[in-house]
């Protein structure tokens, strides 16, 4: 059984702070560690894609890091805004079919 | 270009009535998936589609639910006899495959399936 599991389940910051989520997936039959953005009322939105241990990868304020060895990633949000909030969802992949095992993701709530 | 569609965007329905939820994936995308989202859950796979064929099938809960693609566009995920627990948001997701290297899966809104 393949189990991705986030950390923590919900997360109350202040506008301005940094945070950072983890994720960790199996280390064995690795393909590709995905996070995702999804808002309430929206798609989930593609936030990154890795497939190398070592992979760091940045998109403005958010960054995310890969360690496959281990099986774990980490996501950073530099200087939290309130348009930030939303459930981050990070996903395992073990083959190129593209089904992804997602974890439960980690709700985010930036408050102004 | 449009994105993922899904229709209806919300379904409420009484015990044992059957559902059929629609997918229209991104045009040129060959490769379909369905997703549900129990409440508490995460995101659960369901079904795979590379064309019209189904590979992998290992999500569906039990043999009440089935999907099937045609034409290598729409695809219909069919539940039968609903249950009270098959209350979740179904998602679809596509993407264009054969490229070489990863392609990104593109996500539909949803749709919201109450069992009463």
């Amino acid at each position: 059984i393949l189990n991705v599991e986030q950390s923590p389940q919900s997360l109350h910051v202040q506008e301005g702070d940094s945070t950072n989520f983890t994720c960790s997936f199996p280390s064995s039959n690795f393909y590709a560690l995905h996070w995702y953005r999804w808002e309430t009322a929206k798609s989930p939105e593609a936030l990154f894609v890795m497939t190398l241990n070592g992979d760091e990868k940045k998109k403005g304020r958010i960054s995310a890091t890969l360690n496959t060895k281990e099986g774990y990633s980490y996501l950073y949000i530099k200087g939290s805004q309130p348009e930030d909030s939303a459930t981050y969802l990070c996903a395992f992949s073990s083959s190129n079919t593209g089904k992804l095992i997602f974890g439960q993701g980690t709700t985010l709530q930036v408050k102004p | 270009g449009a994105g993922v569609s899904q229709s209806p965007s919300n379904k409420v329905t009484e015990k044992g009535k059957d559902v059929e939820l629609r997918c229209d994936p991104i045009s040129g995308h060959t490769a379909l998936y369905w997703y549900r989202q129990s409440l508490g859950q995460g995101l659960e796979f369901l079904i795979y589609f590379q064309g019209n064929s189904a590979p992998d099938k290992s999500g569906l809960p039990s043999d009440r639910f089935s999907a099937e693609r045609t034409g290598g566009s729409v695809s219909t995920l069919t539940i039968q006899r609903t249950q009270q627990e098959d209350s979740a948001v179904y998602l679809c997701a596509s993407r264009i495959t054969g490229t070489g290297g990863w392609s990104e899966q593109f996500f539909g809104p949803g749709t919201r399936l109450t069992v009463l």
